[in-house]
């Protein structure tokens, strides 16, 4: 099975700075990554597939980025509305693991 | 629009069953696969199971193996999760989830509480 590891657990930032979240899978995976943000007692909303295409209505602030192994989230400029969790997940193939996720704060 | 609705979320003791149901519309249900997601209260995400459109094709997570059963009614446009012999940590909020996963379809989860 695929082990998504996703990093830090946490962070902390200031409005404006930039912000990187990384997933590494226990193998290659290509490009079948996506990127999940979720808010409290919301659904989970898509915001990245294909490691790097940036779903319909995604601020442009946000981006991926990597193939096979190692990805990464950026958000460029960190807005109070970017606080929540984020998610990265593989749907290469069963079982379509997430990744631990990354809880993102305001300073 | 695509709707996903779950129901049959509750209450139910340890060792005990339960049967998830979710409605689809706003696609054809039947020509897409389709995938259960949990997420225990203030945990992260956990993929649980998939089924093809056809029910040719299907896989559990380890967690699940042996104790849930995902089908479809391809005529009622509906997916259903079986989960039988509940544990407390399968205490979790249920979301069905369009296939793939880049359609970004999720329903709104149905609670699954497991206590005695």
């Amino acid at each position: 099975d695929i082990q998504m590891t996703q990093s830090p657990s946490s962070l902390s930032a200031s409005v404006g700075d930039k912000v990187t979240i990384t997933c590494r899978a226990s193998q290659d995976i290509y490009n079948h990554l996506a990127w999940y943000q979720q808010k409290p007692g919301k659904v989970p909303k898509l915001l990245i597939y294909g490691a790097s295409t940036l779903q319909s209505g995604v601020p442009s602030r946000l981006s991926g980025s990597g193939s096979g192994t190692d990805f990464t989230l950026t958000i460029t400029s960190l807005q109070p509305e970017d606080v929540a969790t984020y998610y990265c997940q593989t749907y290469y193939s069963a079982p379509k693991t997430f990744g631990q996720g990354t809880k993102v704060e305001i300073k | 629009e695509v709707h996903l609705v779950e129901s049959g979320g509750g209450l139910v003791q340890p060792g005990g069953s339960l049967r998830l149901s979710c409605a689809a519309s706003g696609f054809t249900f039947s020509t897409d696969s389709m995938n259960w997601v949990r997420q225990a209260p203030g945990k992260g995400l956990e993929w649980i199971s998939y089924i093809s459109s056809s029910t040719y094709t299907i896989y559990y997570a380890d967690s699940v193996k042996g104790r849930f059963t995902i089908s479809r009614d391809n005529a009622k446009d509906s997916l259903y999760l079986q989960m039988n012999s509940l544990r407390d940590e399968d205490s979790a909020v249920y979301y069905c989830v369009r296939d793939p996963f880049t359609s970004g379809h999720w329903g709104q989860g149905t609670l699954v509480t497991v206590s005695s």
